[in-house]
This record gives C-alpha cells, sequence and structure tokens, in this order.
C-alpha cells in the first residue's frame, strides 16, 4: 500500500526557473513531513521538513507548502541550480509509528 | 564518526548464500532504522531499535531477513539464503531521540547484488 504519492518521477527545468515536486498522503496520522535530497551512490538527507501546523515553511531557496485538508504538501525550489541536480524523496511519519514513509522519488535535472 | 558508516559499502552475493550488512550509528544516537531502497525507488521501512531493543520489525520482508543491535550501538542486518529479489541498496539511519520526528541522518548504503 503506498501511503505516500509523488509526482512527476522527473523533472528538467531550465537553471533560474522554479522546481515544484508534489506529494500526497493518505494517513491522517501522519504529522511530520520531510523532504530529502539523494545523490548517486549517496544515503538521502535530510532537506526541509514541516509539520502540520503551519501551511508554508521557507528555507533559503527551497519552500514546502503543506494542505492539511487536501492531504498534500509539495515541494519549491527557487532559481534552481544545475547543483541542484539529485532525486528528491518526500516521506511523512506519525507518532503511531517511528519510520518513515517515503514517496517513489523525483529525479530533478537542472539545465545550465 | 562524523556520520552514520555502513560496510560493505558493496556485496555481491551467489544466490543462496548468507549475507550480513554492518550499521554504525552517530555516537550516541538512540534510535537505528533499517531501509531497503530498490533501484529507482524510495527507501522502504524494514526494522526500527531503541538502543538494544527492536521495538519494530514489521517491514522485514521475510523470515530470511533478521537484524540485532545487541549493545546499543552497532547493528546488523543479515539476510539468509539469499535471493536474487533482496538485490538492493540497504540504507541505515539513525536520530538522537527515541522517536522519529527529528531528523534521520542515513548512512551511503550497501548495495546488494544477488546472482
Amino acid at each position: 500500500q503506498q501511503q505516500v504519492k509523488q509526482s512527476p518521477q522527473s523533472l528538467i527545468v531550465q537553471k533560474g526557473g522554479i522546481s515544484i515536486i508534489n506529494c500526497a498522503y493518505e494517513n491522517t496520522a501522519f504529522d511530520y513531513f520531510p523532504w530529502y535530497q539523494q545523490f548517486p551512490g549517496k544515503g538521502p538527507a535530510l532537506l526541509i521538513a514541516i509539520r502540520p501546523d503551519v501551511s508554508e515553511k521557507k528555507e533559503g531557496r527551497f519552500t514546502i507548502s503543506f494542505n492539511k485538508s487536501a492531504k498534500q504538501f509539495s515541494l519549491h525550489i527557487m532559481d534552481s541550480q544545475p547543483g541542484d541536480s539529485a532525486t528528491y524523496f518526500c516521506a511523512a511519519s506519525g507518532n503511531a509509528g517511528n519510520m518513515l514513509t517515503f514517496g517513489g522519488g523525483t529525479r530533478l535535472m537542472v539545465k545550465p | 564518526g562524523a556520520g552514520v558508516s555502513q560496510s560493505p559499502r558493496y556485496k555481491v552475493a551467489k544466490r543462496g548464500q548468507d549475507v550480513a550488512l554492518r550499521c554504525d550509528p552517530i555516537s550516541g544516537h538512540v534510535s537505528l532504522f533499517w531501509y531497503q531502497q530498490a533501484l529507482g525507488q524510495g527507501p522502504e521501512f524494514l526494522t526500527y531499535f531503541q538502543n538494544e531493543a527492536q521495538l519494530d520489525k514489521s517491514g522485514l520482508p521475510s523470515d530470511r531477513f533478521f537484524a540485532e543491535r545487541p549493545e546499543g550501538s552497532v547493528s546488523t542486518l543479515k539476510i539468509q539464503r539469499t535471493q536474487q529479489e533482496d538485490s538492493a541498496v540497504y540504507l541505515c539511519a539513525s536520530t538522537p531521540r527515541g522517536v522519529v520526528n527529528t531528523e534521520a541522518f542515513f548512512g551511503q548504503g550497501t548495495r546488494l547484488t544477488v546472482v
């Protein structure tokens, strides 16, 4: 059962553009929503995270938008750079379980 | 150490062989998680330890998979009688507190190929 659905699977953006990745979840017990960035041959690294008591969180060029009623959240990367080219995973967890449930990933390519 | 360390980085096993994958979490981290990441997919939860106690093993795909963390630090994931479908990257993560709603630090993973 895929509890976190992520789209698109792949994304190509020009340098300086905005990259947008979307996720939807099913389990209303989820209360922590992190985004992870993974480069080839490396483990995932936390990029930014949000809790459902806020609708938006911004850290530098990265913004999470969260819609609790729709059970959706998204990652926006402003002024995308070639160095942002990586695979991005949304995830979710809740008090009922201590594990992260990951989306399927989005492979982002930023063209110079 | 500076981060989560996993060894070996790469492992090739013949079908039917037993393998053991090691995870050294960040010193002092209470919680330790194992995930399986198939090619082109997101990590999937296998099992979770808080100190030496295995609190959740619901994600282990079969009884061929076994994990332990006897002294509450280093953990080993053992796969018996490996099958081709076990080929994946096995990721270990640790967190400083007893719940996961905080940053999880991942190792680089062990890429297991079963031939």
